[in-house]
């Protein structure tokens, strides 16, 4: 059974930080692997995926690297704002027709 | 596009009364997920529709939930009778390929059992 561990639980930040987002899984075996932030009281928002074959993913301040062997995934957030202060949330894909298996997630604060 | 579109958005019920949650998916997606966030457990699948027959309701933690889909457009999550340990988030999300591909997450339905 694939497990997602997401640790720490919370993170808080000066404003202007470079931070980096853990995510690990015990299954190697995966299809893709996704990155999602959710804001207090509100639905999930897809960041970023990573196919098994890619390596990394970027989108703006955001990079997602993915290292299936090791069974582990970096966010990695340039020059942080607070408006990054949200929940991010990782998630496993093992098949093509498979479900998602997220972990707990990262609560991050930026701090002004 | 809207987006997903849940109702209610907050509900809150006494213990053994009956809950409706409500559904729209993006139009055009093949499938639709039923998902409960809890501090304690997180965010779980419990349910998910393939062109509106139901595909895995291996979540779906007992008989008192229950999940519909008649049309593309619409689907329900029921429960009955309501116990105050379902008090949770309940996410509705849809993606157009695959379960495995973007899902796309409506505002959530928060629900509070007394």
């Amino acid at each position: 059974k694939q497990e997602v561990t997401q640790i720490p639980a919370a993170l808080s930040v000066p404003e202007g930080e470079n931070l980096v987002l853990n995510c690990s899984f015990t299954d190697s075996a995966i299809y893709n692997l996704q990155w999602f932030r959710q804001d207090p009281g509100k639905g999930l928002t897809s960041l970023l995926l990573i196919q098994s074959s890619q390596r990394e993913q970027t989108s703006g301040r955001l990079n997602a690297s993915l290292d299936k062997s090791s069974g582990r995934s970096t966010l990695y957030i340039a020059a942080s704002q607070p408006g990054d202060s949200a929940t991010y949330l990782c998630a496993v894909v093992t098949g093509a027709n498979s479900k998602l298996t997220f972990g707990k997630g990262i609560t991050l604060s930026v701090r002004p | 596009d809207a987006g997903v579109i849940q109702s209610p958005r907050h509900e809150v019920t006494e213990m053994g009364q009956e809950v409706t949650l409500r559904c729209k998916p993006i139009s055009g997606h093949d499938y639709l997920f039923w998902y409960r966030q809890t501090m304690m457990r997180g965010l779980e699948l419990l349910i998910y529709f393939n062109n509106n027959v139901p595909i895995d309701d291996s979540g779906m933690p007992e008989d008192r939930f229950s999940a519909k889909m008649p049309n593309a457009s619409f689907s329900t999550l029921k429960i009955q009778p309501s116990e105050p340990r379902d008090s949770a988030v309940y996410f509705c999300a849809s993606s157009l390929i695959s379960p495995g591909e973007t899902q796309y997450f409506g505002p959530g339905t928060r629900l509070l059992v007394l």
